[in-house]
């Protein structure tokens, strides 16, 4: 089983809809985050979370709110999609003691 | 600004001989580097990582140097297989003023291997 699971894996929707994006882990990680992937610009992160209780923005945080269900569970929201929103969305875990990320297979969203 | 530059969106190898693949850093204060690779419709994946103090790290056929006079980091896989044709990204982490450490990813480098 993988260690990151993310759900939807592919998802098109409209413009103006309500998105959510679900990310678990069974690494036992405290750290998660949340990237999207455009072509040419690499992963730029949206969101992390260092425990439950802790949640802070990344580079490119407007338009998207998340939520830390428990130390497994992190969600990402689009509460309004727009198009330019369409990109690959990867959650990623990492340990306290380290740098080192390890990310889930990907969502896909498509924004019509 | 991009803090972190893979200069080469693409790169083709022959199977057998050396892959370089190149990374430059712009941000003084970044003191660990680390590179993914990533294939189609999977999630990047952790391959080798290096830290400042160090110039050099090796695992298998990968070997990541590191130029901090230049600040400039290299993947090379020796030797280069079909499997290895992927996405490679560049990260970098380290201290940053009023933010806790968090991953800057390059752009990407395509590499294909010929067989």
């Amino acid at each position: 089983d993988a260690d990151v699971t993310q759900t939807p894996r592919n998802r098109i929707t409209k413009t103006g809809k309500r998105i959510m994006l679900e990310c678990s882990q069974t690494k036992g990680h405290d750290r998660m985050y949340w990237y999207r992937q455009d072509p040419g610009l690499g992963l730029r992160l949206i969101y992390y979370s260092f425990d439950v209780k802790d949640i802070n923005k990344g580079e490119i945080s407007d338009g998207y709110s998340v939520s830390r269900q428990a130390q497994a569970k992190f969600s990402l929201s689009l509460e309004s999609a727009i198009p330019n929103q369409t990109a690959l969305y990867f959650c990623a875990t990492s340990g306290l003691s380290t740098d080192t990320q390890y990310f889930g297979p990907g969502t896909r969203l498509t924004v019509l | 600004d991009q803090q972190v530059k893979q200069n080469s969106p693409s790169l083709s190898v022959q199977e057998g001989r050396i892959s370089i693949l190149n990374c430059d850093y712009t941000n003084s204060m970044f003191d660990y580097f680390l590179w993914y690779k990533k294939y189609p419709a999977e999630g990047p994946t952790f391959l080798i990582s290096i830290s400042s103090i160090k110039d050099k790290n090796e695992d298998g056929r990968f070997t990541v140097f590191l130029n901090k006079s230049a600040k400039h980091l290299s993947l090379h896989i020796v030797p280069s297989q079909p499997g290895d044709s992927a996405v490679y990204f560049c990260a970098a982490s380290g201290l940053s003023s009023g933010s806790a450490r968090q991953l800057t990813f390059g752009s990407g480098t395509q590499l294909t291997v010929l067989p």
